[in-house]
């Protein structure tokens, strides 16, 4: 089955800094790359996806691109605020099947 | 208000005690899937639905059982529950797969 990576584990930022995540992807048939955030006590939440089809999107402050050759896709979150501060989840789909999740990134972004 | 909702959110049970985790959606999604969530090992699949009676085996099945006799509905059932079965449990439905993921508010689950 799918085998989804995730680096760092934890990153901490000062306010304003860049961020990156980056996810690698075992399955080259997998089509659907979804970014998750998920707050302290609450449930995973959609920030951005993309599709095979597409090598990078963009949504304000956060970007996701894709490399389908190195199987790997990142999330980059400019300008952090300390409101961005929770864990994120990189997920990937193969078509019908099992929607499979990284093990996650806790963003602390500092004042 | 379109929303997931499971329940209970917060249940402990003994062991070998079968229990139920409710779960239904109001937004007419075909895809219907649960989760389990535990420390450094992020959500892990445990069983999806593509439609009415049809299901499928996630990453870690073993000791669960669903149903999906409505497409609104899809409970997540432990005949047998065992302490490793202590997580946190999400439900999610989409429209599809390949479509945004809607997560329910979770279920804790203790087992003792």
């Amino acid at each position: 089955g799918e085998n989804v990576e995730q680096h760092p584990s934890t990153l901490s930022v000062q306010e304003g800094d860049s961020a990156v995540i980056k996810c690698t992807y075992s399955d080259s048939a997998s089509n659907y790359f979804p970014w998750y955030k998920q707050e302290l006590g609450k449930r995973p939440q959609l920030i951005i996806d993309i599709r095979s089809n597409v090598g990078e999107k963009k949504d304000q402050r956060i970007a996701v691109t894709l490399n389908k050759t190195a199987k790997h896709f990142s999330l980059h979150i400019t300008e952090t605020q300390p409101e961005d501060s929770a864990v994120y989840f990189c997920a990937a789909q193969t078509g019908y099947s099992t929607l499979t999740f990284g093990k996650g990134t806790m963003l602390l972004v500092s004042p | 208000e379109a929303q997931v909702t499971q329940n209970p959110r917060y249940l402990i049970t003994v062991t070998g005690k079968k229990l139920t985790v409710t779960c239904s959606q109001n937004m007419n999604h075909e895809y219907m899937s649960w989760y389990r969530q535990d420390p450094g090992l992020g959500l892990r699949q445990i069983y999806y639905s593509m439609n009415v009676e049809v299901t499928d085996k996630g990453d870690v099945p073993e000791g669960y059982k669903v149903s999906r006799k409505e497409k609104r509905n899809f409970p997540l059932i432990l005949e047998s529950p065992s302490p490793n079965q202590t997580s946190l449990y999400f439900c999610a439905s989409s429209p599809r797969p390949g479509n945004t993921i809607y997560f329910g508010e979770g279920s804790w689950l203790t087992v003792v």
